[in-house]
């Protein structure tokens, strides 16, 4: 059962473009929503994350969307450059279970 | 600050064997988290420990297991391998182990191949 569900699989833009993720989830009790990189080869890192509290979270070209009502939320990459290609997961944390469950990837390639 | 470190990085296994992988959390960090992380299903949790104590575990079978050590190094194995356990195996520590209060700061991971 995949709680977290995210759109695209894969994603192509162009260099100095906007790249758009998008997740959904029906689980009430997710609190906390970071998003994690991952370079080949590499494991993911903490990107940027938001609380449920907070429709909007912005650090330098990244930027989270959040709509609690809607139960989505999406990471915005503004300017997108060649050096942000890679994986990107959404993830959302249980505070009752205890779990971080992620979403299943985009892989974002940026072309020049 | 040394990061996380996973050993060893690359094995090949066949059915049927076991497998031991191990990480090194970072220093002061006393909570250490498993990910199984496949093409088709992206990161499953396995299990998290602190304080040598397993405080949570994902759906995996029983094949699964983990330990911690005092020093907080961390040990997963997996018996009775399958064609199907072949992944990237990672792990995560943390101060305290849930990243609304702390960041995950994950290793390179161990890639396993099941022959």
């Amino acid at each position: 059962q995949q709680q977290v569900k995210q759109s695209p699989q894969s994603l192509i833009v162009q260099k100095g473009g906007i790249s758009i993720i998008n997740c959904a989830y029906e689980n009430t009790a997710f609190d906390y929503f970071p998003w994690y990189q991952q370079f080949p080869g590499k494991g993911p890192a903490l990107l940027i994350a938001i609380r449920p509290d907070v429709s909007e979270k912005k650090e330098g070209r990244f930027t989270i969307s959040f709509n609690k009502s809607a139960k989505q939320f999406s990471l915005h990459i503004m300017d997108s450059q060649p050096g942000d290609s890679a994986t990107y997961f959404c993830a959302a944390w249980d505070f009752g279970n205890e779990k971080l469950t992620f979403g299943t990837g985009t892989r974002l390639t940026i072309i020049p | 600050k040394a990061g996380v470190t996973q050993t060893p990085r690359y094995l090949i296994k066949t059915r049927g064997q076991q497998v031991t992988l191990s990480c090194s959390p970072i220093s002061g960090h006393r909570s250490v988290s498993w990910y199984q992380q496949t093409p088709g299903q992206g990161l499953q949790f396995l299990f998290e420990y602190f304080s040598e104590t397993q405080r949570n575990k994902g759906n995996f079978p029983g094949r699964f297991s983990g330990r911690q050590f005092s020093n907080s190094r961390s040990e997963m194995n997996v018996s009775t391998l399958e064609l199907g356990d072949s992944a990237l195996y990672l792990c995560a520590s943390s101060l305290a182990g849930r990243p609304n209060t702390g960041e995950l700061f994950f290793g390179e991971g161990s890639r396993l191949t099941v022959l």
